[in-house]
């Protein structure tokens, strides 16, 4: 596609829930990064992916917590038994590759958790 | 560990003026990237520039202009002539070319930018 796509934008969950996210990267992008963006913790990053391969996930807050990419293409990151604490905007980007470090940006889901 | 600082939270100016973003930065690394994005109400990151720290050029585009300069660290950010439309946070990021994490960007906290007609 053009750009990058996030599904939903916006997600209503109630505490406990799990929630999936969704991200489309731009077609032939190797490199697909997950951040978060809360009001007090700023962008954080979360996960990377290099193809289907995740070689730093070290971002990732809690074992509730988990993402992939099939067909190094689409990702999905997984909150289990969501809370209130996970309630951000939560932003994909992708990359032709680690090394252009030419990164767009999609326009996020915003999740609530209520 | 690689650290953005941006030390103005909020800055408010009145259109037509000048106004200078700051960004500090820490790493160890000889090889980094540093990155200016944009976010708008809207919500969306939007590239507006990056630096390989091998270029110490300054660089200008239209009403910005960026000064990047090693020995404080420092890559700091102007918009001459503000105009509204310039009204959004600004969010300076690094990225190291070492490790595991080819790629990843660290942020500054955000500088919210208002711009008054």
């Amino acid at each position: 596609g053009a750009g990058v796509s996030q599904s939903p934008s916006n997600k209503v969950t109630e505490k406990g829930k799990d929630v999936e996210l969704r991200c489309d990267p731009i077609s032939g992008h190797t490199a697909l990064y997950w951040y978060r963006q809360s009001l007090g913790q700023g962008l954080e990053f979360l996960i990377y992916f290099q193809g289907n391969s995740a070689p730093d996930k070290s971002g990732l807050p809690s074992d509730r917590f988990s993402a992939e990419r099939t067909g190094g293409s689409v990702s999905t990151l997984t909150i289990q038994r969501t809370q209130q604490e996970d309630s951000a905007v939560y932003l994909c980007a992708s990359s032709l590759d680690v090394f252009v470090r030419g990164y767009t940006f999609g326009s996020g889901t915003r999740l609530t958790v209520v | 560990a690689q650290k953005v600082t941006q030390a103005q939270t909020e800055i408010s100016v009145v259109e037509k003026e000048d106004v200078t973003l700051d960004c500090v930065y820490e790493t160890r690394d000889t090889t980094y990237y540093l990155f200016w994005y944009k976010q708008p109400p809207s919500g969306e990151l939007v590239f507006l520039i990056r630096r390989n720290s091998f270029d110490e050029q300054n660089e200008i585009s239209g009403r910005y202009s960026w000064n990047f300069q090693k020995s404080t660290s420092s890559f700091n950010f102007t918009i001459t002539a503000s105009q509204v439309v310039d009204s959004a946070v600004y969010f300076c990021a690094l990225s190291e070319d070492g490790g595991t994490s080819y790629g990843k960007l660290t942020f500054g906290q955000g500088t919210i930018l208002t711009v008054h007609p």
